[in-house]
């Protein structure tokens, strides 16, 4: 039973251009969950999404930043217009419930988004 | 609003060294969960304990144990006789059940170094 995976491990993009960060959740799970870990600090909340909905997004940054969850593939969070102070780790987790039923909180490995 | 504090910025011990890692955090909820993660060199997110606010009872698994106090609201770690593959930064989190599970408000981690 494959992890939370999230593809690309490392990005780079120039300024301008847009990021597309993919996170594909453990399997029968319906929920996912975006966290940003800017260099030196802990990790931050961005977006909670289920299947076509988008249930919390009270960390995402209101211009530039979007995430979608399909019904079909995996999650994908888009930054357009790329800035340097984007540059951070991107994690994603997963869940099968909105509340917790004794399941874990599992993260996949990041992607590293680097501005240039 | 919730919070988690991590003081300890960064540790560093000898080899085979007890170490406790601190943690503290405000919540208004009754009901909440709090986790520790460990995030090695490699960049990943490494679930080490979830822990329910009505179960105070202290857990250990391994080198590892954990002190939950619900009167001080605090949520220690301790790794006993340290080792260089200890080396790593470790997130206290806090989340609340009506935020959903796993929304989670991390402490900005402590980088604890092993030294042989």
């Amino acid at each position: 039973n494959a992890g939370v995976m999230q593809n690309p491990r490392h990005l780079v993009r120039r300024r301008g251009q847009e990021a597309r960060l993919r996170c594909s959740p453990m399997k029968g799970h319906s929920h996912v969950y975006w966290y940003r870990q800017l260099p030196e600090e802990g990790l931050k909340f961005m977006v909670y999404l289920q299947k076509e909905n988008i249930i919390d997004e009270s960390g995402m940054p209101k211009e530039r930043f979007s995430a979608e969850f399909p019904k079909e593939g995996p999650s994908i969070l888009r930054i357009q217009q790329v800035v340097r102070g984007d540059s951070a780790a991107y994690f994603c987790a997963s869940s099968p419930y909105r509340q917790g039923k004794g399941t874990e909180a599992f993260f996949g490995q990041g992607t590293r988004l680097t501005v240039v | 609003a919730q919070k988690v504090t991590q003081a300890q910025t960064e540790i560093s011990v000898v080899e085979k060294e007890d170490v406790t890692l601190d943690c503290v955090y405000e919540t208004r909820d009754t009901t909440y969960y709090l986790f520790w993660y460990k995030q090695p060199p490699s960049g990943e997110l490494v679930f080490l304990i979830r822990r329910n606010s009505f179960d105070e009872q202290n857990e250990i698994s391994g080198r590892y144990s954990w002190n939950f106090q619900k009167s001080t609201s605090s949520f220690n770690f301790t790794i006993t006789a340290s080792q260089v593959v200890d080396s790593a930064v470790y997130f206290c989190a806090l989340s609340e059940t009506n935020t959903g599970f796993q929304k989670l408000v991390f402490g900005t981690g402590t980088r604890l170094l092993v030294s042989p």
